[in-house]
Parts: C-alpha cells; sequence; structure tokens
C-alpha cells in the first residue's frame, strides 16, 4: 500500500501476557521507528532502525520491551510479561532517508492501541 | 521526558477565525516540524521548517521559527471544520538522528 501500515489496530491482553505489534512501512524506506503515546500527550521516542541496523533503542522503557526488523522492512515490538503502564497507543514510522540527511518528513502509521487489563 | 511544550493545550474556535499555536523547546535544533493528529489516526506531517529559516508558509499555514527564544508558531488561517486535530511540534536534535522529540500537542477545535 502506499502508507504505513500497522496491525492490530487494537490489541487487548492481560496482565502477564506478551504481545506483538507489526508495522509495514512504506516500500523503500530506509528508517523505521517506533513510537509510544500515551492518552492526550504526544508520541515518545522507543527506538530507531536504519535497514535491519537497530541503532537507537534508548527509548524503550525496560528490557521487556524488543524490536526487530530482521529484513529491513517489516518491523514487530514485542512486550514481554505487560503490565497496565504499557496500556497506550505504538506508533510506527518511516522516512526515505537515513539519520541527518533527513531534512524528511516521518510517515506515521495509525497506531496500535494497547489495552492491558 | 518531552522536550517541547505546546501553548495553549487547547483552543476553541469558530470556521473562518485564525488558530495560533506557539511551541517552545529547550536544546539546540535541526529542524522543528509540525504534525497534525485526527482522533484514533495517526500523525501526518504538515510542514518542516529549518534552523537556519525563519518563516514557512504552505497553503493556510504559516510557521515561524526563532531559535533565539527557542520558539516556533503555527498559524491556521481562515480555519475550517476539518481543521479540529491535535497539533505537535516535534523536533530534531542537532548531532542526533531522525529522533523526532514531541510535545504534549495543542487540542484544536473548529465549530461550525
Amino acid at each position: 500500500g502506499a502508507g504505513v501500515s500497522q496491525s492490530p489496530r487494537y490489541k487487548v491482553a492481560k496482565r502477564g501476557q506478551d504481545v506483538a505489534l507489526r508495522c509495514d512501512p512504506i516500500s523503500g524506506h530506509v528508517s523505521l521507528f517506533w513510537y509510544q503515546q500515551a492518552l492526550g500527550q504526544g508520541p515518545e521516542f522507543l527506538t530507531y532502525f536504519q535497514n535491519e541496523a537497530q541503532l537507537d533503542k534508548s527509548g524503550l522503557p525496560s528490557d521487556r520491551f524488543f524490536a526487530e526488523r530482521p529484513e529491513g522492512s517489516v518491523s514487530t515490538l514485542k512486550i514481554q510479561r505487560t503490565q497496565q503502564e504499557d496500556s497506550a497507543v505504538y506508533l510506527c514510522a518511516s522516512s526515505l532517508v537515513p539519520g541527518l540527511a533527513g531534512n524528511q518528513p516521518q510517515h506515521f502509521g495509525d497506531g496500535t492501541r494497547l489495552s492491558i487489563l | 521526558s518531552q522536550q517541547g511544550e505546546e501553548d495553549p493545550q487547547a483552543l476553541s474556535i469558530q470556521e473562518g477565525e485564525n488558530a495560533t499555536m506557539n511551541c517552545s523547546y529547550k536544546t539546540s535544533i535541526n529542524n522543528l516540524q509540525w504534525y497534525r493528529q485526527n482522533s484514533g489516526r495517526g500523525l501526518v506531517h504538515l510542514i518542516l521548517i529549518r534552523s537556519n529559516e525563519r518563516e514557512k508558509h504552505s497553503g493556510r499555514l504559516r510557521v515561524t521559527l526563532d531559535t533565539s527564544k527557542k520558539s516556533s508558531s503555527l498559524l491556521i488561517t481562515a480555519s475550517r471544520a476539518a481543521d479540529t486535530a491535535s497539533y505537535f511540534c516535534a523536533t530534531l536534535f542537532s548531532g542526533g538522528y531522525n529522533k523526532l522529540i514531541f510535545g504534549a500537542g495543542t487540542r484544536l477545535a473548529v465549530h461550525p
């Protein structure tokens, strides 16, 4: 498709379960980002991939959070042993060029709304 | 923690009026971007202004940047009901990757 696609759109899980969120970036986009957006707040950076390399994971809140992009296209964000504070919208974005060369916009998916009961 | 702060947090206006939103940030930047987010949707890029630019226009949007005051403003002229959304400024740090740091946003409601 033409845009960034995320699935599922909604995910409900019980506390302690593992979840996996998928992001299909725009074809050919080198950079891929994950953000976490709490209700009423702006997105907060989680991690950044340049192709398959995870160059920045400084925003991941704990070692329960893991992201991968093994072939440099689709990415998965996995959260293990979920907790209630993990409830948020998880946004994926991609951009055409890597690093500082981008004075490029990021293109966002519609996000996955995760609710932990 | 978030870099920027938008002001006001919420804004309610009538169609046809202008809407002005402000953003302040804390550290040196490479560029500043404004995004719009409709309820339940992802963010849509509106406009990007580089650190060496002072003003930029795109359609009904006008963005200014004052790096000495570490602030930016977004003006939407002749607003429409369809402009109802949350608006976020995001800064790209000098020396970082494309790591955008977002403010908390301004929630704009435009009434017909």
